[in-house]
Formats: C-alpha cells, sequence, structure tokens
C-alpha cells in the first residue's frame, strides 16, 4: 500500500508566477484535503473534496488559490501571480470513505517565493 | 473550529527518560490524531484515537473525550524521537491543529 505522494517535493520561483502542485492520495480513499504549514506553526487547513466535489474552502484560500481533483483521484493545487508569503510547507492528505476519518499526509511540497 | 492547546512547547530529555505530552480541546473530541513530523517536514501518523488508552511499542496515547483532552507518553526515549509532536481533531472533516511540542532527546 503505498502512501499518499507529492510532487514535486520543492519548487523555488519567483514572485509573480504561478506554480501548481501535484497529490495523489492513497487508492480507494476518497477524500482529500490540502494544508499550508509555516515556520514553527501547525498545519492550517486550505480545501477539501469527497471525490470529485471541492466540499469547503478555508477563507486562507484567496482567489489566487485553486485546487481541483476532476476524476475523483488526484489533486492539483495551483497558485496563481505567487506572493513571498506564499512561502510554506503545503502538505496533502487523504482518509478512507466510511466513519473514521483517520488522515495519512504527504511529504509534503516546501514553495519558496523569491 | 477547535481551539488546540498543546503543552510544553518545548521538552529536552536524556535519552532513556520518560515523558508526556498533553493536548487540551475547546469542543468535544471527534477524530483525534497524534502526529510526529520528521525533519523532513512529512508528518508520520503514531495514534488515532477518539477514547480510550492505545500502545505502540515506547510510545502510548490516553485521551478522555468527556474531560476534552489527551496525553501521549513516550518512554525510555531514544534520540530518534526527537522532532515536533502535533495533535489534532477534525471539525467537519477538517483538521485542527495544536502548535506543537518541540522534542529533543540528547544522548
Amino acid at each position: 500500500d503505498t502512501g499518499v505522494s507529492q510532487d514535486p517535493r520543492h519548487k523555488i520561483t519567483k514572485r509573480g508566477q504561478n506554480v501548481t502542485f501535484r497529490c495523489d492520495p492513497i487508492s480507494e480513499h476518497n477524500r482529500l484535503y490540502w494544508y499550508r504549514q509555516t515556520l514553527g506553526q501547525g498545519p492550517e487547513f486550505l480545501t477539501y473534496f469527497q471525490n470529485e466535489a471541492q466540499l469547503e474552502k478555508s477563507r486562507l484560500l484567496s482567489d489566487r488559490f485553486s485546487a481541483e481533483r476532476p476524476k475523483g483521484s488526484f489533486s492539483t493545487l495551483e497558485i496563481q501571480r505567487t506572493e513571498q508569503g506564499d512561502s510554506a510547507m503545503y502538505l496533502c492528505a487523504s482518509s478512507p470513505p466510511g466513519g473514521v476519518h483517520e488522515q495519512y499526509f504527504g511529504p509534503g511540497t516546501r514553495l519558496t517565493v523569491t | 473550529g477547535i481551539q488546540v492547546e498543546q503543552s510544553p512547547p518545548d521538552l529536552i530529555l536524556q535519552e532513556g527518560a520518560n515523558s508526556t505530552l498533553r493536548c487540551n480541546f475547546s469542543d468535544s473530541v471527534n477524530n483525534l490524531q497524534w502526529f510526529h513530523q520528521n525533519p523532513w517536514g512529512q508528518l508520520i501518523n503514531l495514534f488515532y484515537i477518539p477514547s480510550g488508552t492505545k500502545q505502540n511499542g515506547r510510545l502510548s496515547a490516553t485521551t478522555v473525550a468527556t474531560e476534552r483532552y489527551s496525553l501521549l507518553y513516550i518512554s525510555s526515549s531514544q534520540t530518534t524521537d526527537s522532532g515536533v509532536y502535533f495533535c489534532a481533531d477534525t471539525n467537519d472533516y477538517k483538521l485542527s491543529f495544536g502548535a506543537g511540542t518541540t522534542v529533543t532527546v540528547r544522548a
């Protein structure tokens, strides 16, 4: 059973560029989550998918951020016109269907905006 | 959302020592999880423990849901136990995390 995978693991970009991250959840996990973690803090929720439907978005997710999960499998998180404040670790998690909502996290994508 | 308070914020241990980490929650416990964040940033699942007690090797956890707290015990600590420990609980599926406890185990 492979875990949650994320790509790329590291991304350095210049301010104003667009970036896209990918997350592949554990197979058969229908729930997928994105979180953001800045230095010294716990992760903060960004958005949540159940199958292909995006059910919740945090107020942290400004209009420069968009997430998709078109076929209910992998998901992408795009940041347009990056700002230095977007520098963070972006974490993806998935959880199985049913009543147990244990979430499993990927290795994260560390974004640095210069 | 749920407010999660972790204590202590930092813990320095000599190898072989035992320790207890605590999480307090502002609301009822639903899907409490404990994680260890490794030096590369990945969150490793330690326990899914909405109630009761579980043990896994030198680690054990207890959640008292009625009193809205959970404890993580580390026994006979090793240098590989160093890192940041987070507890988190869900509110409408999204996890709310505490600020973490940074554990340093010295040889």
